[in-house]
Order: structure tokens, then sequence, then C-alpha cells
């Protein structure tokens, strides 16, 4: 597609439920990002992904959070046991290369744990 | 933890006016970049500077960055209701780390 892609574009879930998001960056961007985003603040690193590996994973706020990129494109966010203070956006970027930090992002997923 | 400062939180204008949003950091960026964000949409962007006292123009928009590369400063001369958004500044830290540390931004409303 021309743009990041992300699904599903709302998510509401119960308390320690399971949940994936996913991203689909822009086609040939090698790195991708995942930020998270709470309302009124800025978006927060969580992780960044040059092809499959995790290069930087410190923004993930505690072992619930795992994020994976088996074949270079498509991410899948995962978090276990959601907490309602897990609620945010969370946002995925993508970028052309390494070193390139001019990312385009889609447009969010909004997780709403009750 | 280097932190970016915007100020100020919110701006409502009317159609016209000029406003300057700014971002600061006591911190040394490699690069900042400048987005806008509209409801239920990602951060655009609109801008990168990378070397201190560089000024960039994107139409009516003027971006600067500090001689320090510390902060930052983005001009809007006759605003327009397109121009309503959140600003969000994001600086790439010293070292070329590959995450963008975000400002909280900077809510502009631009009543026709």
């Amino acid at each position: 597609g021309a743009g990041v892609s992300q699904t599903p574009s709302n998510k509401v879930t119960e308390k320690g439920k399971y949940v994936e998001l996913r991203c689909d960056p822009i086609s040939g961007h090698t790195a991708l990002y995942w930020y998270r985003q709470s309302l009124g603040q800025g978006p927060e690193f969580l992780i960044y992904f040059q092809g499959t590996g995790a290069a930087d994973d410190s923004g993930l706020p505690n072992d619930r959070f795992f994020a994976v990129r088996p074949e270079g494109s498509v991410s899948t966010l995962k978090i276990q046991r959601t907490e309602r203070g897990d609620s945010a956006v969370y946002l995925c970027a993508s970028s052309f290369s390494r070193g390139n930090t001019e990312a385009f992002f889609g447009q969010g997923t909004r997780l709403t744990v009750v | 933890t280097q932190l970016l400062e915007q100020s100020p939180q919110f701006l409502s204008i009317q159609e016209g006016e000029n406003l300057t949003v700014y971002c600061n950091s006591s911190s040394v960026f490699s690069s900042l970049q400048w987005y806008r964000q509209e409801p239920g949409e990602g951060p655009v962007l609109l801008v990168t500077v990378v070397t201190g006292g560089e000024v960039k123009k994107l139409k009516r928009l003027t971006f600067q960055f500090g001689d320090a590369r510390k902060d930052s400063s983005l001009h809007i001369t006759a605003a327009q209701p397109g121009d309503t958004g959140l600003y969000l500044c994001a600086g790439d830290p010293q070292g070329g780390s590959e995450k963008l540390v975000f400002g909280k931004g900077t809510k502009l409303t631009v009543n026709p």
C-alpha cells in the first residue's frame, strides 16, 4: 500500500485479556517503530526493528509487551494480561533505512482496556 | 532522559493572525523534526532540521533550529483554519539513536 497501515483501528478488550496489534509498513522500508501515545501526550518510543530483529526494545514498559517482525515486513505488537493503564493509541512508523529517522506513521490503533 | 518541552500547550487564534510555538530542551539533539497530527490520525512529518541555526520555510511555516541544537521554533504567518491540529516536535538524541523523543505537543485551533 501507499502508506503505513495499522489494524484494527480500534480495539476494546477486557482487563486481563491478550491483544495483538498489526502494522503493515511502507513497502521497501527496512526500519519499523512502535510508539504509544496516551491522551494529551506526545508519542512515546516502545521498540525499533531493523529488518527482522529488534534493534532497540528499551521502551517496552514491562514483559507483558512483546513485538515481532518475522519476515522483515509486517510487525505485530502483542500485549499479555492487559491492564487499564495500557489504554492508549499505539502508533507504528516505518522509514526507508537505518539512520533515517524521517518516519512515516500509520493512523494508529486505539486500544481501550475496560 | 532527554525531554522536549513544548509551549504553549494550547493556542486558540483567529484566522489571519501570526503565531510561534516553541520546543526546548536542556539536551543537544543531532536533528529535530516537526510533525502535525490531526484527530484519529498519525503524525505527519513537516520538516527536519539538522544544523544549528538552520532556518527552513514551508509556505507560511518557518522552522528554526537553535544554534546550540537544544531548541526549535515554528512560526506560522497568517494562520488559516486548515492549520488547526496538534504540532509535535521530536528530537533524535545526540549519538544517532534510532528512536525519537517527542514533546507533548501544542494544540492549535484557528478560528474562521
